[in-house]
């Protein structure tokens, strides 16, 4: 089982659409979560991090399900420019602080 | 502020060869990151350092990758022979610290490498 899975996609989604991305987790000592952002041919950016109470970021709202070892991230009024590829990334602190990225899901929000 | 730095951006080689890629990472980072992404695939670690020394090379194919960062600020890494399947964009990120609190690693715009 790989450490992070996400559906690769693509999710293709009409302006203002909400979508949201699903991620999963294989260790369970994971001890911080976060969603990157990769636009084509350029290098991933962070996007926000997840708290286990779940936070939001304007359109952006990430949760964590920690018993299911699930994370998602929501996104409202999706826009043109929201079209990338959405990176889970975990910190398995058992692991010496490494981060792991998910394969990446991609969006294509179209007029 | 300047950015994670990398070269060259592109590199064409044929199989067996050798290649090397350099990094500087933002000022005062202490931790550096070399990480390889395959199309379609999300960025794996090959190895992590912290200042000169290395925290994880777990991923790194040593037989054949190697990396240095010598005096805890600049950092290669270089594939000799090199195989068609390290087709990939290498990136190279730098975080304050060990990236486990804010998780916010800057990544360079990579060094993309064709194998033929």
């Amino acid at each position: 089982r790989k450490e992070v899975e996400q559906d690769p996609g693509p999710f293709n989604v009409p302006e203002g659409a909400t979508v949201a991305f699903n991620c999963t987790y294989s260790n369970s000592a994971s001890q911080s979560f976060f969603w990157y952002r990769q636009d084509c041919r350029k290098e991933p950016k962070l996007l926000m991090s997840v708290y286990s109470s779940g936070n939001e970021d304007g359109r952006f709202t990430a949760q964590l399900n920690r018993a299911s070892q699930y994370i998602s991230l929501l996104i409202r009024d999706s826009k043109l420019s929201d079209s990338a590829t959405y990176l889970c990334v975990v910190n398995a602190r058992g692991g010496g602080n490494k981060l792991t990225f998910g394969t990446g899901t991609q969006l294509k929000v179209e007029l | 502020e300047a950015g994670v730095a990398q070269s060259p951006r592109y590199k064409i080689i044929e199989k067996r060869q050798s290649v090397a890629f350099w990094c500087n990472p933002i000022s005062g980072h202490a931790t550096l990151y070399w990480y390889q992404q395959i199309l379609g695939q999300g960025p794996k670690l090959l190895i992590q350092f912290q200042n000169n020394g290395v925290v994880d090379d777990s991923q790194l194919p040593k037989d054949r990758f190697s990396a240095e960062r010598l005096k805890g600020v600049d950092s290669t890494l270089k594939i000799q022979p090199a195989k068609l399947e390290d087709s990939a964009v290498y990136l190279c990120a730098s975080s304050l610290r060990g990236g486990s609190n804010t998780g916010e690693l800057f990544f360079g715009e990579g060094s993309r490498l064709t194998v033929l």
